[in-house]
């Protein structure tokens, strides 16, 4: 059980284009889901804080107008990167929290994007 | 100064031998300790967490956090090529979702069969 899937795996944009990357938790309702970055040798950075209804809490520095975050589900949440560009490459990675008495984050098998 | 700080490696030994893992950090607030384990291309799973210090067994893997030296561990006894990954570890001041997840770079770890 806890399984969240990501699609697609990955993709390749010419820059300026925007890509759409979904989320979803296949076998619980997820309460909360979270978005993160990872760059190459480097740690898993939080990109975002969603809850299904309500508005995505972004961290800072992040964007919130490049990285659009939809969570209309218990088990769908959306981002989409608008005007990729190059530097947006990236293994972008969600996760999903069951809630209800069970704290814990199950992570997907990430997207990995690249923008030509 | 980061919050969070592990050895990236990679870490090369061989298959039987006991692997240790560390991190240290600087928030003592954090009080919730995790290690996940990351293959190539996949997203992270959780191997184990612990609350404060001490120690926490299960099966080949235990972890052990020192709050009082900031520093936490995962062992890996008898290991096998299937443990060969990236291992992270992370920590938060809480175990709610309101707490947010720190992660340290990860360490690379290849077990020669």
């Amino acid at each position: 059980g806890a399984v969240v899937s990501q699609h697609p795996s990955r993709v390749i944009c010419k820059s300026g284009t925007s890509v759409k990357i979904e989320c979803r938790s296949l076998d619980f309702q997820a309460t909360t889901m979270f978005w993160y970055r990872q760059f190459p040798k480097q740690s898993l950075m939080l990109m975002a804080t969603s809850n299904e209804g309500s508005k995505a809490t972004y961290e800072q520095g992040v964007e919130k107008d490049k990285f659009l975050i939809n969570h209309a589900s218990l088990t769908l949440s959306t981002l989409t990167v608008t005007s990729a560009h190059p530097e947006d490459s990236s293994f972008y990675i969600c996760s999903a929290e069951p809630g209800q008495g069970v704290n814990e984050q199950f992570f997907g098998p990430g997207t990995r994007l690249t923008v030509l | 100064q980061k919050e969070v700080e592990q050895d990236p490696g990679p870490l090369s030994v061989p298959e039987g031998a006991i692997v240790s893992l560390n991190c240290t950090y600087s928030n003592s607030a954090f009080q919730y300790f995790m290690w996940y384990r990351q293959y190539s291309r996949k997203g992270p799973e959780l191997l184990m967490y612990t609350y404060s210090s001490g120690n926490k067994e299960d099966g080949r893997f235990t972890a052990q956090v020192d709050k009082s030296s900031k520093y936490i561990s995962l062992f890996i006894r008898d290991s096998q090529p299937s443990d060969s990954a990236t291992y992270l570890c992370a920590m938060s001041a809480g175990y709610s979702s309101a707490s947010k997840i720190i992660f340290g770079s990860g360490t690379r770890l290849s077990i020669r069969p």
